[in-house]
């Protein structure tokens, strides 16, 4: 979708650096959600923010940290990367409550050797 | 919190199958219902949704209706063709309207 867009697409990166991943968004939503998806699990939440500077956990945060300093722009850092983490990262955006539905963005592919 | 099953696949059909994908869910009050569908190396697609007892969600030929009796919301389509190849995702927002929760996606393959 033209509105969400994240980067990078696919990164590789060595156990036990730093990661930021971006999710930019052009729609002015207030809802902003990480979700991670691996293979027999579906989709599951890391994070989620409901304004800016507000966020708060989701059912996998442990190893992410998110902040949300504009509306446009949420991000998400693993702050010293595992191979567990290794996994597609998808950005989703809401315009009210998940009633509503979401958008997201194509995801980012990242491997951590 | 609530949660939806979602039947595992992966499904395969022929071109103008009927196809059905279960989907149940668990939930306190009446949330909106959703599938979302995601094909090969995309992200998540709003397919339908339905937002009380006895709504059908439809578009592109696919249908789901929210079965309050069953607590069920069952996809299906009448005749599948080769572009409906994709991983399908259930999902409802979690208990007090929180983000959404995901069935853990079917795949279907349909084969000429």
């Amino acid at each position: 979708d033209a509105g969400i867009t994240q980067s990078p697409r696919h990164k590789v990166t060595e156990t036990g650096t730093p990661v930021t991943l971006r999710c930019h968004q052009t729609e002015n939503h207030r809802y902003m959600y990480w979700y991670r998806q691996d293979p027999g699990h579906g989709l599951r939440l890391i994070h989620y923010s409901y304004g800016v500077k507000d966020t708060d956990k989701g059912e996998v945060s442990d190893g992410y940290s998110v902040s949300r300093s504009k509306t446009e722009d949420f991000l998400l850092t693993l702050e010293s990367a595992t191979s567990s983490q290794t996994s597609v990262y998808f950005c989703a955006i809401s315009s009210g409550t998940a009633n509503y539905g979401y958008t997201f963005g194509s995801g980012t592919r990242l491997t951590v050797v | 919190g609530n949660s939806v099953t979602q039947m595992e696949g992966p499904v395969t059909l022929s071109e103008e199958a009927f196809l059905t994908i279960n989907c149940t869910y668990t939930a306190t009050g009446y949330p909106s219902l959703f599938w979302y569908v995601q094909y090969p190396g995309e992200g998540l697609q709003l397919l339908l949704k339905a937002t009380k007892a006895d709504d059908k969600g439809s578009n592109k030929g696919f249908e789901a209706t929210y079965r309050k009796e069953t607590t069920s919301f069952h996809l299906e389509k009448g005749s599948v063709q080769v572009s409906d190849s994709a991983v399908y995702f259930c999902a409802l927002p979690d208990s007090g309207n929180t983000p959404l929760v995901f069935g853990k996606g079917t795949r279907l393959s349909v084969i000429a």
